[in-house]
């Protein structure tokens, strides 16, 4: 599985846009590019996933460059409730060899301020 | 659908104990597994299957057993519960051709 390197944490104020950056420098020509949300006393939540260049969907967009060995995660107008650890996972769910594990790393703390 | 539930949500163990973790999905997915969380840290995977029947080892499979007789059903049995297994225990599942995984509430477990 491709290693993942992430900012432990970031800050951000209520209303801007927010954008991590996950480097994944060996990754596969089969690996999918996944992010997951995980808030206080809960488990992690799917956000979105791509395999190249930009997917949108209602909460955030993925942008994911040509030689693919990084992807943002892109929130537009963060708001309080968006405090959470964002999680960037790389690999092929689709494996014929076998199951992929997801392997989670220690992932991005943001903290939105008013 | 009820999705992904996890029992007990809670748990407090003496040092020795054995118990077992219950998690069940009705979405029909051919994957679970179940992962660990200490405080301030990402998820550990434990252990995972692939089907009913088939179980393999994750990261950190010490001290925990694992069987899947039914397409929902994929109990954590811990065997001799030590202070080291402290822990948050998030059982979770997808399909095989999809990462977008599915996760309980978790239980939070606790070794004395």
């Amino acid at each position: 599985l491709a290693k993942t390197t992430q900012p432990i944490s970031m800050d951000s104020y209520e209303g801007q846009e927010v954008n991590i950056t996950c480097s994944h420098n060996n990754i596969a020509t089969n690996d999918y590019i996944t992010w997951y949300q995980q808030f206080p006393s809960q488990g992690p939540r799917f956000i979105i996933q791509g395999y190249k260049t930009k997917v949108t969907n209602e909460v955030a967009s993925l942008f994911i460059p040509a030689d693919r060995k990084s992807s943002t995660l892109s929130l537009p107008r963060v708001s309080l409730s968006d405090t959470a650890v964002y999680y960037c996972l790389v690999g092929s769910p689709m494996f014929s060899g076998g199951y992929n594990k997801l392997i989670f790393g220690a992932g991005t703390r943001l903290a939105v301020h008013p | 659908n009820a999705g992904v539930t996890q029992t007990p949500k809670f748990q407090v163990l003496k040092t020795g104990q054995s118990m077992t973790l219950q998690c069940a999905q009705d979405m029909n997915h051919e994957y679970m597994s179940w992962y660990r969380q200490d405080p301030g840290m990402g998820l550990r995977l434990i252990h995972y299957s692939v089907g009913a029947g088939i179980t393999d080892q994750g990261e950190v499979p010490n001290g925990y057993n694992v069987s899947r007789s039914t397409t929902e059903d994929f109990p954590l049995r811990l065997l001799s519960a030590a202070p080291s297994q402290t822990s948050v225990y998030f059982c979770a599942s997808r399909t095989s051709v999809s990462y977008e995984q599915y996760f309980g509430p978790g239980t939070r477990l606790t070794v004395t």
